[in-house]
Order: C-alpha cells, then sequence, then structure tokens
C-alpha cells in the first residue's frame, strides 16, 4: 500500500481563508518529509521540506512540522491567496530515488 | 539556466504503437528519474539512471516498458504497443548529485500520453 496518505480533496476555500492540508506517512526510521505543488500544466515543484523530527519547513507562506510521534506532516498557511490554486503532493523519501508521493490534494481559491 | 526539459508535451498514440518520451536533465545534472501520474492520483516511481547505466528500475512494469540515459543526449522513455492503460502524465526530474546526498527533484513539465 502507499505509505504517504494525504487528505482527499478538492478543497475549495475563499481568499485571505486558513488551509490545512493533511497528510501521514508509515514508515520505518526517520525519513525526509517534503510537499510539492504542480500548478497547472506544470511539474512538480518543492514547497518545502523537513529532514528530522521537529523540523518545521517553510516558504511562501506555508509550514509544515515533522511530527515524529502522530507521524504526520500538516500543511498550513495562514491566509490563501487564489494564486495558491494547485495540486498539493506530501512526499516522503528515505533518499532521493525512494521518493514516494500521496495521491494529492486539489486546492482551488476563489476571489 | 534552463531547467529539466521534457518532449513532446502532448503525444497521442493508438493502441499498438510505440510511444518515446524524452527528457533532458538540467544543467549539471546526471541524475535523472522518471515518474508516472495516473488521473487523480500521485506520482509514482518508475526508475532511476544515471548516465549509461540504470540504478533502481523497481517501479517500471516487467514488460513493453524500457528506459536509457545514454552519454550523449537525452534521457528515453520508451514504451512499446501501447495500452489505453498507459495513458496517464510522465514526468522527469534531475538532481545533482547522488541520492543519498538529499539533494532536491527537480521535475520536469511532463508529458501527457494518450491511447486511443
Amino acid at each position: 500500500g502507499n505509505s504517504v496518505t494525504q487528505m482527499e480533496g478538492p478543497v475549495t476555500l475563499s481568499e485571505e481563508a486558513f488551509l490545512t492540508i493533511n497528510c501521514t506517512y508509515t514508515a520505518t526510521g526517520y525519513p525526509s518529509l517534503f510537499w510539492y505543488v504542480q500548478y497547472p500544466g506544470e511539474g512538480l515543484q518543492l514547497l518545502l521540506k523537513a529532514t528530522k523530527a521537529d523540523d518545521k519547513g517553510s516558504n511562501k507562506g506555508f509550514e509544515a512540522t515533522y511530527r515524529k510521534e502522530t507521524t504526520s506532516f500538516h500543511l498550513e498557511k495562514g491566509s490563501v491567496q487564489v494564486s495558491d490554486s494547485a495540486v498539493y503532493f506530501c512526499a516522503r523519501s528515505y533518499n532521493n530515488n525512494d521518493m514516494r508521493f500521496g495521491a494529492g490534494t486539489r486546492l482551488t481559491v476563489k476571489p | 539556466n534552463a531547467g529539466v526539459m521534457q518532449n513532446p508535451r502532448h503525444l497521442v498514440r493508438r493502441r499498438g504503437q510505440e510511444a518515446r518520451l524524452r527528457c533532458s536533465p538540467m544543467k549539471g545534472h546526471s541524475h535523472v528519474y522518471w515518474y508516472r501520474q495516473l488521473p487523480e492520483e500521485g506520482l509514482k516511481f518508475m526508475v532511476y539512471l544515471q548516465k549509461e547505466n540504470i540504478i533502481d528500475e523497481s517501479g517500471m512494469p516487467k514488460e513493453r516498458f524500457s528506459a536509457e540515459f545514454p552519454k550523449e543526449g537525452p534521457s528515453i522513455l520508451r514504451i512499446q504497443q501501447v495500452v489505453r492503460g498507459d495513458s496517464a502524465a510522465y514526468f522527469c526530474a534531475s538532481s545533482r548529485r547522488d541520492p543519498n546526498s538529499g539533494d532536491e527533484q527537480f521535475f520536469g513539465p511532463g508529458t501527457r500520453l494518450t491511447v486511443l
């Protein structure tokens, strides 16, 4: 089975709303954790990452904290913009060629 | 520095034909990865290559699929005798150093294959 589970979409929010996209993983040991974003018609871009427990990754107002005790890496943003509309993928990796992705969560932000 | 380039962006094939997908990694990157994204699903790892070597093909279907990364030129993902179930977006990524370095993978825009 898939070792990364993320919140099913689609998620529709109004501009300036608070965003949470849940992500949990199953793994042995201590993988690195990532959030990627895919804008329409484009490839994936790394949004943020965390490589060890309690690390917080942050970028462009998005944050996620590596929670070992709950095996989670939830993505949050305090105030979303229309330009944040995209598909967000949670991923985990032990090394770079063992990257496992979640199914993706489509976010639509309405003005 | 141009990003990862993939072509074609869209490819239409009839059942039984061959599909060739090309990926040019970022300048200075010698590690290439191919992923497949089925509709409404996440990316699934297919194969990891370095120049002239397949390092990990654990995600590749056993038949009809092959990949190469020659000394000169782009990496090629080849699908022989395509079937409708091969319809998907195929993404290539590259990194500068080997997987254990933790270097970020940079993704191309993908090739969307449609099998009629």
